[in-house]
């Protein structure tokens, strides 16, 4: 499985757009790009997934570079809702056991 | 529309006991994921099943064990339980698309905590 790199923690204000690039460098054919996100002592929720160029969906957009070793979500307008860790994965669009690396932290502030 | 469910929803053990977590998956979908969630960490992959068979497997110690029933419902036992393993264990389900191109997107339930003391 591809090893991810995100940053750690990023601050934003709301209506802000917020955009988390992740590193994926030993990405491979077969994989794809799905982002995850958590709130405190709940599940991870499927945020967007991605195979190449972009991709959007009713709450964020995605986009890929041609090279795929990284990827960039994007939450447009962030509200004190999306406070919450955003985890990108890596891994072919089947069979794959949905590892997560350490995640970014998002705090928006009023 | 059904969601992963998850029992019980919180479990308080006694070290050396035993405890055994529950899951029901989404109808109709092939795979189920195991993960546990210390505070402050990241989920991490314990096992998973695919068709009622062992698929993959991650860092579940030993004392752990899982398997998928018939009726594709999941458990997680959990034998000489220690301090450190009170944590958030999640099971999350998908269907999974062989052959080919395919969105895999797994839906997580609410978590059982497990506090051990």
């Amino acid at each position: 499985l591809a090893k991810t790199t995100q940053p750690i923690s990023m601050d934003s204000y709301e209506g802000q757009e917020v955009n988390i690039t992740c590193s994926h460098n030993n990405i491979a054919t077969n994989d794809y790009i799905t982002w995850y996100q958590q709130f405190p002592s709940q599940g991870p929720r499927f945020i967007i997934q991605g195979y190449k160029t972009k991709v959007t969906n009713e709450v964020a957009s995605l986009f890929i570079p041609a090279d795929r070793k990284s990827s960039t979500l994007s939450l447009p307008r962030v509200s004190l809702s999306d406070t919450a860790v955003y985890y990108c994965l890596v891994g072919e669009g089947y069979g794959q056991n949905f590892v997560f690396g350490p995640g970014t932290r998002l705090s928006v502030l009023p | 529309a059904a969601g992963v469910i998850q029992s019980p929803r919180h479990l308080i053990k006694e070290k050396r006991e035993t405890a055994t977590l529950k899951c029901y998956p989404i109808p109709r979908h092939d795979t189920v994921y195991w993960y546990q969630q210390g505070p402050g960490q990241d989920p991490q992959f314990l096992i998973s099943f695919y068709e009622k068979m062992q698929s993959d497997k991650g860092s579940i110690p030993d004392r752990f064990s899982a398997q998928q029933f018939s009726d594709y419902h999941s458990e997680l036992n959990m034998s000489s339980l220690e301090l450190g393993d009170s944590a958030l264990y999640f099971c999350a389900s998908s269907l999974v698309t062989r052959g080919g191109a395919g969105t895999t997107e797994a839906f997580f339930g609410q978590g059982t905590r497990l506090t051990v003391v």
